[in-house]
């Protein structure tokens, strides 16, 4: 079956420490992207990468970072400068940036 | 980046079809209006996205207005599968922005028994 997943479902951590969201995709697409919820929120754009070894910035970068050494995978690392990390991550993927966006099934990110 | 303005909530009756109204005054000529919906814990789903001329697809209807500052979304039998935050999204190539979803609140949809 073709998708995107993200691992794990539910995730905690101390406050002060790195973590690192998984999102893994075999579409073929080359767009991916992450996002963070809030509850009662709508989605909020953190990172975007068009093609390997490129990435950008989206609306709420800062405490976060990303890389994007293979077409499949696209991680995020919530580091310890991100003053409020708790929130649901989203990950999706797109053939190419105008076409429509596919959603994996998201983490859920508590810090303590 | 264009907004777009839709109500917080709206229900509706299994199998009666479901309009669900999207305003978007300040649309540019070259945004496409992109329709998700999301369940409780999920990650959002693509429903249909059009340009000038009505769309459909299995799953819904997008109807839009000729002067293009509003849409509807058009469910036609709802389900209870149905009941979701539905998002009404605008993106385009203004700025070099046509990767962006820039997600609202959406329009909680109850779909009763």
């Amino acid at each position: 079956d073709g998708g995107i997943t993200q691992s794990p479902k539910y995730l905690f951590r101390k406050e002060g420490q790195n973590v690192t969201l998984s999102c893994e995709q075999n579409l073929n697409h080359d767009a991916m992207y992450w996002y963070r919820q809030d509850p009662g929120q709508g989605l909020r754009l953190i990172y975007y990468s068009q093609i390997v070894n490129d990435f950008q910035k989206g609306d709420i970068a800062e405490g976060y970072s990303v890389s994007r050494e293979k077409k499949e995978s696209f991680p995020l690392t919530v580091t310890s400068a991100q003053k409020n990390p708790t929130a649901f991550y989203l990950c999706a993927s797109s053939i190419t940036r105008r076409n429509e966006q596919f959603f994996g099934p998201g983490t859920r990110l508590t810090v303590l | 980046d264009a907004k777009t303005t839709q109500p917080n909530s709206m229900e509706s009756n299994e199998e009666e079809p479901v309009h669900l109204p999207c305003n978007h005054s300040t649309i540019s000529g070259t945004d496409y209006i992109h329709w998700y919906r999301q369940l409780p814990s999920q990650g959002p789903e693509y429903v249909i996205h059009g340009l000038t001329s009505n769309v459909n697809n299995r799953m819904a209807s997008l109807a839009i207005a000729e002067d293009r500052k509003s849409s509807t979304l058009i469910l036609h039998r709802a389900t209870l599968r149905d009941a979701a935050v539905y998002y009404c999204i605008l993106s385009g190539e203004s700025g070099g922005s046509n990767y962006k979803l820039t997600f609202g609140k959406g329009t909680l949809l109850t779909v009763n028994p």
